[in-house]
């Protein structure tokens, strides 16, 4: 089965300032999909990016964009120009296109935004 | 139109009650979700619903009783739950290829949940 680890529990930015939310996974399958939730204290789960497995190109949404290594099974999430609204709890997640729309979800990373 | 809604927002019962959510989209997404989540946790998959019929039941107890009457309707019926049933209740939707396990990059819509305490 496909696990996904999200080793930062917590992270702290600086308002205007850049960070780096990472994220591995762990599967056997060629073809997957890899997402980045945000859920603020509204609690709303707000889709950030995706990005698919067979695309090199790294995908990018305004201040958000991703690092996809395959190889090293990793799809960390670069914010850059951070603002006060960032703040929120970011789930990586991985989806198999095999597996009938099962999604699985990472611990999540709390990110605070300071201004 | 890519908004899941979720009533109610808060819900309170008891032990004893019967009581109901309810999920809407109107996206013409014929997968439909229903998740738990626990306070500063993942949402974990309770049940899945592909063109109305259940396709996935994580092993949830029978307390819980989900029902989908048309493509755009998710319900979830509740009854005699315990005090640890006390979660965020997140309804989620998206596309879904027919005939095919899932196959497709389509992501997740998910609603603003149902705040549930068991008493």
């Amino acid at each position: 089965a496909q696990t996904v680890t999200q080793s930062q529990p917590e992270m702290s930015v600086q308002e205007a300032e850049t960070v780096t939310l990472s994220c591995t996974y762990d599967t056997s399958e060629s073809d997957y999909y890899l997402f980045w939730y945000k859920q603020p204290p509204s609690r709303q789960m707000i889709l950030v990016i995706r990005q698919e497995a067979y695309k090199q190109q790294n995908a990018t949404e305004n201040r958000f964009s991703v690092n996809f290594q395959k190889a090293a099974k990793s799809f960390s999430l670069k914010i850059s120009d951070s603002q006060l609204g960032d703040a929120a709890m970011y789930f990586c997640a991985y989806r198999s296109p095999y597996n009938n729309n099962d999604m699985r979800f990472g611990a999540g990373t709390r990110l605070t935004v300071k201004p | 139109d890519t908004e899941v809604t979720q009533t109610p927002k808060h819900l309170v019962m008891g032990m004893t009650n019967k009581k109901s959510l309810k999920c809407e989209q109107h996206m013409g997404h014929r997968a439909m979700y229903w998740y738990k989540q626990k306070a500063k946790k993942p949402p974990e998959l309770m049940f899945v619903y592909s063109y109305e019929k259940l396709s996935i039941n994580e092993s949830v107890p029978s307390r819980f009783s989900p029902e989908c009457p048309n493509s755009s309707l998710l319900n979830l019926h509740l009854h005699a739950l315990q005090p640890e049933d006390s979660a965020l209740y997140l309804c989620a939707s998206s596309q879904q290829l027919p005939g095919t396990g899932g196959i497709g990059s389509y992501e997740q819509y998910f609603g603003p949940g149902t705040r549930l305490t068991v008493t």
